[in-house]
């Protein structure tokens, strides 16, 4: 089984603080996904990596920067949190064009 | 950019059918359609890739017009299980996938 992992469920940060929310896949995929997903605007992509230390912009990447020093590995940063960083962040992992596999997500409180 | 997904939400009574579109603006290679539930991570149901091919899984298929770029989800003779998010996430040319808003779907006894 294929298996993504967040090293959160749970995050309460006050703003301006600095957030690591780290994201660890067991089956090898070169491809990575941080989505942030909001009540009636779905999951929308904010950073993705197609290999180690490579990275791509999302639709929503301000604000935030990424991490992949491993492969099994995808970091997302929040550089100085504010209240609009409030949400659910849910990391991805995929074999080139097949099915994406999601971890359970960590709800971020920005205070 | 995101696709459209109509309708926003949907309310059925078991064994009644329902039917999900999402649209996009660009060019598709492919669309995968995904099924939240409620505290949960969504789950992958199945994957198109341009051809127009219809896709099953159990009373669940789904249809992609590539000329069209659009997909349409089909829930036949629907089961309290089917409650859900359901998500079009569409593929063009690289490794992303853009996700629509979602369609909540609400199936009573």
């Amino acid at each position: 089984d294929v298996k993504v992992t967040q090293s959160s469920r749970y995050l309460v940060k006050r703003t301006g603080e600095k957030v690591f929310l780290e994201c660890v896949q067991d089956m090898d995929h070169e491809n990575m996904f941080w989505y942030r997903q909001d009540p009636g605007l779905g999951l929308r992509l904010i950073y993705f990596s197609y290999d180690v230390k490579m990275k791509e912009k999302g639709d929503i990447p301000e604000g935030y920067s990424v991490s992949r020093e491993k492969k099994e590995r995808f970091s997302l940063i929040l550089e100085s949190a504010s209240t609009n960083q409030t949400s659910m962040y849910l990391c991805a992992s995929r074999f080139d064009r097949g099915e994406q596999y999601f971890g359970p997500g960590t709800r971020l409180t920005v205070t | 950019q995101q696709p459209v997904q109509s309708p926003q939400a949907v309310i059925l009574r078991e064994g009644e059918d329902a039917v999900i579109n999402c649209s996009s603006s660009k060019a598709l290679y492919s669309v995968h359609w995904y099924r939240q539930k409620h505290g949960e991570a969504p789950v992958f149901l199945m994957i198109l890739l341009k051809g127009g091919e219809q896709k099953g899984h159990d009373k669940i298929s789904a249809s992609f017009n590539e000329k069209k770029q659009q997909s349409s989800l089909y829930l036949t003779a629907s089961q309290l299980s089917y409650s859900g998010t359901y998500f079009c996430g569409t593929g063009s040319n690289d490794y992303k996938l853009s996700f629509g808003a979602g369609t909540t779907v609400t199936v009573r006894a």
